[in-house]
């Protein structure tokens, strides 16, 4: 049975760098073809894809936030983690992680329940 | 980047109608790597179509996907009350950068 869980903080300040880990279970991001993207969904707005790890450690990003996000991976522990730097009010958001099977050319699958993140001094 | 259109914002349909939902793409999507997710207030999206025409697992015959290159469809032939929800169209055929469409709310009339 595949299993994704966020956790993270609920509260951030503007200007802080938010840090979220995605736990899963069910697969192995070692094995060949496994991914783990981030998604994000504003309250009332549209999903917003973030980035995506790959079992072979390839890394992509969101064009519009690749200088604030960096993605990585503890295969050990069946961990990907999220970072984005200077967060602001409008990042606020639910953030979802989800796996991929199948490689870069495959959809979403599994989804997690997702962690709502709210940005405000 | 692929930016995709969903359309109609809104659809306002009756339990039993057919619902036909547009997502158009600003350049070609290789080879038909687009899919169609249903998410329900306080739910996480689920997957009901890839590959533009293909059914996930466990999803009805009533839904059903089309189209290629720049413009696709989701079609649910006959609404059920429990299809009443968000849908959103998701392209992957450009392996750097994936892109969600705005979504189309499929509402009771």
């Amino acid at each position: 049975q595949v299993t994704l869980r966020e956790s993270g903080p609920a509260l951030v300040k503007p200007t802080q760098t938010l840090t979220l880990t995605c736990t899963f279970s069910g697969f192995s991001l070692s094995t060949s073809g496994m991914c783990v993207s981030w998604i994000r969904q504003p309250p009332g707005k549209a999903l917003e894809w973030l980035a995506r790890i790959d079992w072979d450690d390839d890394k992509y990003y969101s064009t519009s936030l690749k200088t604030r996000l960096t993605i990585s991976k503890d295969t050990s522990k069946n961990q990907v983690v999220l970072t984005m730097t200077n967060m602001d009010p409008v990042d606020t958001a639910t953030y979802y992680c989800a796996r991929i099977q199948g490689g870069s050319y495959s959809p979403i699958d599994y989804w997690g329940q997702g962690t709502l993140v709210t940005v405000s001094s | 980047e692929i930016v995709l259109t969903q359309s109609p914002g809104t659809l306002s349909l009756s339990p039993g109608e057919r619902a036909t939902l547009s997502c158009r793409a600003s350049q070609s999507v290789s080879s038909s790597y687009l899919a169609w997710y249903q998410q329900k207030p306080g739910q996480a999206p689920r997957l009901l179509i890839y590959g533009a025409s293909s059914r996930a697992t466990g999803i009805p015959d009533r839904f059903s996907g089309s189209g290629s290159g720049t413009d696709f469809t989701l079609t649910i032939s006959r609404l059920e009350p429990e299809d009443f929800a968000v849908y959103y169209c998701q392209q992957y055929g450009s392996s750097r950068t994936w892109t969600f469409g705005q979504g189309t709310k499929v509402e009771i009339k």
